[in-house]
């Protein structure tokens, strides 16, 4: 069974900290790695994608990926209010010709003026 | 900019009836999915759907469950027979995603699904 695990929180910041959110994956063929951002009662939202070993910046958010350690990570910068709602991480596994999405359970960023 | 979107946004349905969700995928996608969610729990994957096939399904897509792409644009969900805890957050995703390195799945708005 291919699994994500995430830390399910809360993850409690104050307003212009940084938040750092870890993920870790057990399928060591996965080739891509997705951030998503979940609002209550909303769809994922796509965030970041990240392909490579090493860092991705875009914005605010860095994602970083350590394939050999089958870890990835997504820090928040100048974390705002905005910001709190439940980060996913989201693992694509290839298999039979055909690809998935295997989602972890969400880490909840909650960040505090 | 290009989105997938759903209907219902929320249907409530008595338990045994049938259920039809309906996705219109982004329209140069060729992947196309639907995952459910259960409130307060994971989200978690039914189906994809390629090439006018099922090119996998999980232990949850038993027979109660059915996909269609009736017509060019619409991708539908059916679900027999509806039990209690068939009430969840259904979504419908699609991607262009070829090979190994995927492009993500982007996500419609969902369709609340209530069995009462």
């Amino acid at each position: 069974q291919k699994e994500v695990e995430q830390n399910s929180g809360p993850l409690s910041v104050p307003e212009g900290a940084i938040a750092s959110l870890n993920c870790t994956y057990s399928d060591r063929g996965s080739q891509s790695f997705f951030w998503y951002r979940q609002y209550s009662g909303k769809s994922p939202e796509l965030i970041m994608s990240i392909y490579s070993n090493g860092d991705k910046e875009d914005g605010r958010f860095t994602a970083q990926l350590n394939k050999a350690s089958q870890y990835v990570s997504l820090l928040i910068r100048d974390s705002q209010p905005s910001d709190s709602a439940t980060y996913l991480c989201a693992v694509n596994t290839f298999s039979g010709g055909y690809n998935k999405l295997i989602f972890g359970a969400g880490t909840r960023l909650a960040v505090h003026p | 900019e290009p989105e997938v979107t759903q209907t219902p946004s929320h249907q409530v349905t008595q338990m045994g009836q049938e259920v039809i969700l309906r996705c219109v995928p982004i329209s140069n996608h060729l992947y196309f999915y639907w995952y459910r969610q259960i409130l307060g729990q994971k989200v978690e994957f039914l189906v994809s759907f390629y090439n006018n096939e099922i090119s996998e399904k999980s232990e949850i897509f038993d027979d109660q469950f059915s996909v269609e792409r009736p017509d060019g644009s619409n991708f539908t969900l059916k679900i027999r027979s509806t039990k209690l805890e068939d009430s969840a957050m259904y979504f419908c995703a699609s991607s262009t995603g070829t090979g190994g390195s995927a492009s993500p799945a982007f996500f419609g708005q969902g369709t609340r699904l209530t069995v009462v």
